[in-house]
């Protein structure tokens, strides 16, 4: 079936130019996460949802981030003013909730934004 | 919060030699570990993956072990092929789905023909 897909999956922007990127999850997946990758590094945590809740977003790495979800489904993580350090990949993850248990993370193809 | 540590950085085997990948994690609470590959401008794979109530797992030429008490996990490929290169992640979850993972920061593998 179809995987998570991302859109656009390259983005450059100007700094100070605001940005959206999109998650489409896998259907039926409750949980979707968004990552973000620095060149060589592992990816760090940024927000986490279930349905259209946002349960976790301790990894926003400023008040510029802002991720939303407003019907379970697809997923928009917005990037306002965007500064040179913003430049990396962002991942989307989704995942099914299964009686409670860590399920594995199904990640998307990325987005990847350089800031000019 | 959870921290995880990968070693080594990169790792050059000869094709058919085994790898080891060695990880280690902070947070006693965690319980699931999953064992991610990514190809360059891919994303990442999951390989294997193992909870915490395991001792070790084993797919094919790939194999993950696991001691909770010294909170020290690794992965084994033998019989290496040139299409295992590529950055190896290791990380560390808690048991709900809710949970985020923590990234290592990967080791880049090559393997030599």
């Amino acid at each position: 079936g179809a995987g998570v897909s991302q859109s656009p999956r390259y983005k450059v922007a100007k700094r100070g130019q605001d940005v959206a990127l999109r998650c489409d999850p896998i259907s039926g997946h409750v949980s979707l996460f968004w990552y973000q990758q620095a060149l060589g590094q592992g990816p760090e945590f940024l927000t986490y949802f279930q349905n259209e809740a946002q349960l976790d977003k301790s990894g926003l790495p400023s008040d510029r981030f802002f991720a939303e979800r407003p019907e379970g489904s697809v997923s928009t993580l917005k990037i306002q003013r965007t500064q040179q350090e913003d430049s990396a990949v962002y991942l989307c993850a989704s995942s099914f909730i299964q009686g409670g248990d860590q399920e594995t993370q199904y990640f998307g193809p990325g987005t990847r934004l350089l800031v000019l | 919060g959870e921290n995880v540590e990968q070693h080594p950085s990169t790792l050059s085997v000869q094709e058919g030699d085994s790898a080891v990948i060695k990880c280690t994690y902070s947070d006693s609470a965690s319980n699931y570990f999953p064992w991610y590959k990514q190809e360059l401008g891919k994303r990442p794979q999951l390989i294997i993956d193992i909870r915490s109530n395991v001792g070790e797992k084993k797919d094919q030429r790939i194999a993950v072990t696991l001691n909770k008490t010294a909170k020290h996990f690794s992965l084994h490929i033998t019989e290496t092929q040139p299409e295992d290169s590529a950055v190896y992640f290791c990380a560390a979850s808690g048991y709900s789905s809710a949970s985020k993972i923590i990234f290592g920061s990967g080791t880049r593998l090559s393997i030599r023909p």
